[in-house]
């Protein structure tokens, strides 16, 4: 199974900093159609996950552009400009490009 | 607008199985695939498998071969995991999810906790 690791935050965060969160995989990503399946998910307080980007870079529909998302094939960041209080939550990497999609361990977000 | 409303809360006995359910609104579930995700805290996010509402094809993960079953009813706009042999590290929340653009999961149905205990 491919394997996600996802990196820690400096909690707790001032109000309006801008963060990067990492995300490696143990295989690329990158599929034969030029797209890398990396996804990422924001899961709020006693709230379902939420998808923010898919391929690696293009955002949800309705996801704020303060986030944006990067990387090459095995090392990926989503990175927030100007954190929010509505940013508070577990933050999940994901892979969809070999089966089980396999998930990171989340990356928690605190505000100060 | 797009909606997954899932059957409410389970508590359950060992060896038992439970049937959950994933009503669609908003769209036809004939024309995404849908899947289901396990949730622990303390092991974060799991992906069980995916239903193709359209032909019934499913596809799971390997540790949840034996012990999940995705089916659908497209006459009702529902999905539906079984899950048999209960044991208490099935204890967890189950969320079923629509599948979008690069396999990314793109709608979330709010939840259903499953409590295994004697």
């Amino acid at each position: 199974d491919i394997v996600m690791t996802q990196g820690a935050l400096p909690n707790p965060v001032p109000s309006g900093e801008s963060v990067s969160i990492t995300c490696r995989s143990s295989k690329s990503l990158l599929y034969s159609d030029g797209k890398t399946y990396l996804n990422w998910y924001l899961q709020r307080p006693g709230q379902s996950p939420q998808l923010l980007i898919y391929w690696m870079s293009t955002r949800a529909s309705g996801v704020s552009d303060r986030f944006s998302g990067s990387g090459s094939g095995t090392d990926f960041t989503l990175k927030i400009s100007g954190v929010e209080a509505e940013d508070v939550g577990v933050y999940y990497c994901q892979q969809g490009l070999e089966f089980p999609y396999t998930f990171g361990a989340g990356t928690k977000l605190e505000l100060k | 607008e797009v909606q997954l409303q899932q059957s409410g809360p389970e508590l359950r006995r060992p060896g038992s199985s439970v049937k959950l359910s994933c009503k669609a609104s908003g769209y036809s579930i004939t024309d995404y695939l849908m899947h289901w995700v396990k949730h622990r805290p303390e092991h974060g996010l799991e992906w069980i498998g995916w239903i193709d509402p359209e032909d019934g094809e499913t596809k799971y993960a390997q540790k949840f071969q034996s012990k999940a079953t995705l089916t659908a009813d497209t006459s009702s706009n529902t999905a539906y995991m079984q899950l048999s042999s209960l044991t208490s590290e099935d204890t967890a929340t189950y969320f079923c999810a629509r599948g979008a653009y690069g396999t990314s999961l793109d709608y979330w149905g709010q939840g259903v906790m499953v409590t295994v205990s004697s």
